[in-house]
Order: C-alpha cells, then structure tokens, then sequence
C-alpha cells in the first residue's frame, strides 16, 4: 500500500525557513515523479513544485521561484521541500504527491496527509 | 496559465439523488488532460478521475467524468453519504497545472 508521510512544517517567523520532508513507502519511489501541492486554510489548492525520477526535470510555481527548492534522495524514498524567504501568504498545509507520468505535467494519484506551515510572527 | 472555473460553488443534495458538477477551462485542455478529485474536511485530496473519464483505482463507478475541450462534468449517479465532500478538478495539459476553486457538495 502506497504511503506518504510529510513533516517538518510548523510555526516560524516571516523571513525564516523550513525544511520539509516526505517519507515515501510502498511503491518503487524512483518509479514516480514526485511533487509538492499547498493548500491555504479553508482554501483551494496550488502546484508548488515538482520533480522527476531521476531529478532531472524540476518545476516551481512562479509564486515560490527562487524561493524554494525541491530534492528528493531515492536511496530514502523521500522527498524534500527547503522553503526559504518565507512570507504570511505561503501559510498553508503542504501535500506530498506521486505524480503520473514519472516526467512532465500531469496529474496526482497519492497525496500524504499534509504538513501544515504556519508563517507569523 | 489555464484557469479553470468550477460551478456551482456549493451544490445541496439529499442523498440517493444525482450531482453534476462542472468545470469550465479558460482555454482548450490539450487530450483531456483533466482530474478530478475528492476531498473530505480532515483529508488529503483523492483522486477520483483522470483522463477526463477514466476512473482510478478503486473509484465506484457511480462516479463518472466526460468533457472535451473547454468544458468537463463530474457526474456522481447516487449520491452516498460519504460523497459529500468538495470537488476539484485539476488540468494536466499545460504547465502549469492547475485546479479549480472547488465544488462542495452537501447535504440538503
């Protein structure tokens, strides 16, 4: 059974950073593009980032470019979010999801439970 | 980017009754590049449809989707209790993705 367990959000000042993690279990995790979805409290939700099998295809939302950075190490079937520069509008839950096809655009078939993030001072 | 409007914001139903929910795309979604998605209050999303149509794994199959182009329909036939729930439908034809604002279907 596919599992994927986030942490590392929490509470932190605006400007400060996290680093978030994904626990991936289950499936063959260098199978699978894998990806980063947030959801603001009582909000939609928003395609963060994305990555490919192999890291060699990654992909930000313009709202987080240059601001965080997405890794994954397959040896640890887990995937990594460093969120820096952080700012009252990124407080949200973060989702970590599989993504079909392993490389590009595409849609989320498994998804963690979330992190929730909480940027204030 | 293509946005993607869903309607009607909150659809009330009693259950055994049938939903139909729409998305609407800003522009055309290239092969049907289009999910849909189920989320309860307390929950990560589920993915219920991809492909515009093809139901993912374990998805009953009250739940239906169809659509091209511009304009996508979740259809559930009879509605369960544990369908209400809010919907999302998500294109995967252009970077980047995006997902609509969402469907909440309750109980009337």
């Amino acid at each position: 059974e596919v599992h994927l367990v986030e942490s590392g959000g929490g509470l932190v000042q605006p400007g400060r950073s996290l680093r978030l993690s994904c626990a991936a279990s289950g499936f063959t995790f260098d199978n699978y593009g894998m990806h980063w979805v947030r959801q603001a409290p009582g909000k939609g939700l928003e395609w963060v980032s994305g990555i490919s099998w192999n890291s060699g295809s990654i992909g930000y939302a313009d709202s987080v470019k240059g601001r965080f950075t997405i890794s994954r190490d397959n040896a640890k079937n887990s995937l990594y979010l460093q969120v820096n520069s952080l700012r009252a509008e990124d407080t949200a839950f973060y989702y970590c999801a599989r993504g079909i096809p392993a490389i590009g655009i595409g849609y989320f078939d498994y998804w963690g439970q979330g992190t929730l993030v909480t940027v204030s001072s | 980017e293509i946005v993607l409007t869903q309607s009607p914001g909150t659809l009330p139903l009693s259950p055994g009754e049938r939903a139909t929910l729409s998305c609407r795309a800003s522009q055309s979604v290239s092969s049907s590049y289009l999910a849909w998605y189920q989320q309860k209050p307390g929950q990560a999303p589920r993915l219920l449809i991809y492909g515009a149509s093809s139901r993912a794994t374990g998805i009953p199959d009250r739940f239906s989707g169809s659509g091209s182009g511009t304009d996508f329909t979740l259809t559930i036939s009879r509605l369960e209790p544990e369908d209400f729930a809010v919907y999302y439908c998500q294109q995967y034809g252009i970077s980047p993705r995006t997902f609509g604002q969402g469907t909440k279907v309750e109980i009337k």
